[in-house]
Formats: C-alpha cells, structure tokens, sequence
C-alpha cells in the first residue's frame, strides 16, 4: 500500500519567513496524485492542490507553491512571507490510480506562525 | 452548492452505546470515504465506496465498526458497542472521479467528534 511521511512534526516560525512543509512518498503506481490539505484550528480540512504522477512542473499559487520530484519522492511545499492565517496543520496525500483512489494521509505537520 | 454535511457535529456517550454518525456526500459524487482523526494515529481510512458499493473494509478496525451507503445520497458508520478508545473525529468526504475535468480531490464535511465516557 502507498505510504506518506512528514517527518516534520511540529514547525514554528515567526510572520513573514518563508517555510517549507517536507514530504516523501512511496508507491508502486506508475499513476498516482499527491495532495496537500490544509487543517485550521477551526478543523475543517481544505483541499489545496493536486498533482498527477505525469506532471512534475512546481506550482505557485500567491504565496504557496509546491516542488514535485520524482527522483526523490518527494512534493514540498513552501509559504512564503508566511502569515498567522496560515497556522495549521498541512496534510500530505496520496492516491493511487491503480489502487481505487482511495487516499492516505501523512501524520501532518504543525505549523504555528506567530506575530 | 450544499458541501459533504455530516451529522451530529459533536456527540457523547457512555461505554457500551450504539452510536450511528450520518454523512450525506455532495450530489454528483460517485466515491464516498470514511476517515477517523485521532492525535495518536492522525487521519485513517476507514472504509470507502464506489457508487454505493463499499470498495475497502480494512481499515475498519473492529467488528464494532460497520459504513452502510443505502442510496447514493446517504451514508452511516455505525459503532455498537462503543469504547472509550473510539473517541475521535469522525470525517466524511466525496470525490467525483469518473468524467473528465475534476481533480479528484476530496471534500471533506465538517467532522463528527465523538466522545465515549
């Protein structure tokens, strides 16, 4: 079965510093998608991109953007000039097309921006 | 457009109650997933169907556990008896994969937050 690691437990920075969000993947799909969910402290998980195993041009959107590498496994992601609003914890995840979509999680990581 | 919603927002019981937590998918969508939330063991598949078919049980940890999807507008998970331990958020999500044009992504309800005294 597919497996998500974000060895990133718990990250802290201060407003305005960029971070970036680990993760590594393993599959034996050749076609898969990778996803980052956001989860604020209100709970509700929102979905922020997905990625097709085919496809591994970055993506930036405002002030996030996501660097997908086959060659490692991996698909980080990076806030930049981060800002409190973006406290929360971002989940990792991943889907295997030949595996009936059904998607795993990484454990998340912590990420707490202060002021 | 309405979004997954799932009832109740928040329940607690005692040891040894049923408890039934209901998800109504967004319409249209043909993939139905159960996830549970816990702090130790962070966000796991329960069970998930495919057009009202349930596709993979394993993640259903006991006989306690059992997801029925009667229509394609309604989903249960259904806890009997309940334990302490089963205390968590309870996630309801839909996908759209079939067609062209969607992400496959997963929308999530707002979560179920089970407490078992």
């Amino acid at each position: 079965a597919q497996k998500v690691t974000q060895a990133q437990t718990e990250i802290s920075v201060v407003e305005k510093e960029d971070v970036t969000l680990d993760c590594v993947y393993e599959t034996r799909d050749t076609t898969y998608y990778l996803f980052w969910y956001k989860q604020p402290p209100s709970g509700e998980l929102v979905f922020l991109i997905r990625r097709n195993s085919f496809d591994e041009q970055n993506e930036i959107s405002g002030r996030y953007s996501w660097n997908f590498q086959k060659s490692t496994s991996s698909f980080n992601f990076t806030i930049t000039a981060s800002q409190v609003v973006d406290s929360a914890v971002y989940f990792c995840a991943l889907s295997e097309a030949g595996n009936n979509n059904d998607m795993r999680f990484g454990a998340g990581t912590r990420l707490t921006v202060k002021p | 457009d309405a979004g997954v919603i799932q009832s109740p927002r928040h329940e607690v019981t005692e040891m040894g109650q049923e408890v039934t937590l209901r998800c109504k998918p967004i319409s249209g969508h043909d993939y139905l997933f159960w996830y549970r939330q816990t702090m130790m063991r962070g966000l796991e598949l329960l069970i998930y169907f495919n057009n009202n078919v349930p596709i993979d049980d394993s993640g259903m940890p006991e006989d306690r556990f059992s997801a029925k999807m009667p229509n394609a507008s309604f989903s249960t998970l259904k806890i009997q008896p309940s334990e302490p331990r089963d205390s968590a958020v309870y996630f309801c999500a839909s996908s759209l994969f079939s067609g062209t044009g969607n992400t496959g992504e997963l929308f999530f309800g707002e979560g179920s937050r089970l407490t078992v005294l």
